[in-house]
Order: C-alpha cells, then structure tokens, then sequence
C-alpha cells in the first residue's frame, strides 16, 4: 500500500514560476526523500529531510516537513523548462525497511 | 553515474515463459532492490536484499523470484510470466548501511508479456 501520496497528481505552470507539489503519508517516519524521474528514465534522488528537519535547501529546491501534519512539499523556484519531469516521495515507515514510493506529481513546465 | 546496471532494456515475452533480468552494481553496495513501475500505481517493490543471499519480500512479491550469489549481481525472475507482469522494471542500490537511505536506480527493463 502507498504510504505517501503527492499532490497535485499533474501541474503545468510557466517557466520563471514557482512549483509546488505536496506529499502526505499515514505513518510515523525516519525520513522523507524526494525523487525526480524524467520521462523515459530511471529515478534521480534530489533531496532527504530527517524527521527532526523542518526545512531542507539545495539550489532551487525548498522542501518543508511537518511531521504533525504527515506532509512534505516540495518547492521549486523559478522554474526551467528542463525542470519538466514526475517527482516522487519515499518515506520509511519503521526505519528498517525500504523506501515506499507515492505516485508522483507529473509537472509540466512550458517555455 | 551510480554505477547500475539492467540488462535486457528491453524485453517482449509471451504467458507462461520464464523471464530473468539482471541488476548489476559497481559500487558494492550492500542493499539492492527490485520495483515495478506502472501507471497509476508509482514504484512498487517486489523483493529486496540486504546481502548475498539475503532477500526479503515486498508489496508485490507473487509470481517473483530473486537470488543473490554476488554482492555486484541481483537476478529477478518471473517463473511463468503472465499478461500482469507487463511492466517496467527498476533496479535500486542503497548507499547508506541500512536500507533506507539513498537510492540510485538503474534505467529501467522494460517488459511486455503477450
């Protein structure tokens, strides 16, 4: 079963504007990673934030935690038509065993 | 690049034939896994390993088997292929000491069974 789902399923927006995309899972987490996938291609891991994280930086990714709520988004600024790609989150629900995957956010980004 | 590796990248397959693909890693890593990725349902694991000859189920480990005899190889074998294992398949390699860090995915086996 999924433990993390995204949010939107799909979004399209224009290059030079922020993406945002969300995640929520049902169970106490280590740590939350997210995940790009480009069309055709295996996934890229991006980010990891730990549990006791609340936001997390690298280049134009911003991602937040709120274990109170169970969600994570991700925000990618000023964004590049390259940046068109399926992003996913993975979450480890005890620590001990494999990342589950939710089933992307699919995002557009037009020129 | 992480190293990984899938062979076939492709692969047309009729029901009831056996069907094997092959993970293979250059990093000597310690977890490798198998997932299936179809629409509307993201990544799903079928088996993983945590060592040579050390395995563990997933959440879709029916009419899948693997083996591990080398810490660089992670073979995936359907039985007996069926029209619902038409899928594609990613191999994952964990960076970390346990099997939640980081992974680093192959390209993907594209399967499709006739």
């Amino acid at each position: 079963s999924q433990q993390g789902e995204e949010d939107p399923q799909a979004l399209s927006i224009q290059e030079g504007e922020n993406a945002t995309m969300n995640c929520s899972y049902k169970t106490s987490i280590n740590n939350l990673q997210w995940y790009r996938q480009n069309s055709g291609r295996g996934l890229v891991h991006l980010i990891l934030i730990r549990s006791n994280e609340r936001e997390k930086h690298s280049g134009r990714l911003r991602v937040t935690l709120d274990t109170s709520k169970k969600s994570s988004s991700l925000l990618i600024t000023a964004s590049r038509a390259a940046d068109t790609a399926s992003y996913f989150c993975a979450t480890d629900s005890s620590g001990n065993t494999p990342l589950v995957f939710g089933k992307g956010t699919r995002l557009s980004v037009i020129a | 690049d992480a190293g990984i590796t899938q062979s076939p990248r492709h692969k047309v397959t009729e029901t009831g034939t056996p069907v094997t693909l092959r993970c293979h890693q250059t990093e000597n890593h310690r977890y490798m896994y198998w997932y299936r990725q179809d629409p509307g349902h993201g990544l799903r694991l079928i088996h993983y390993s945590y060592g040579v000859k050390d395995t563990d189920k997933g959440e879709v480990s029916d009419g899948y088997s693997v083996s591990r005899s080398k810490t660089e190889d992670f073979l995936l074998t359907l039985e007996s292929a069926t029209s619902s294992q038409t899928s594609v398949y990613f191999c994952a390699i964990s960076s970390g000491t346990g099997p939640t860090g980081e992974l680093f995915f192959g390209e993907g086996s594209r399967l499709t069974v006739l």
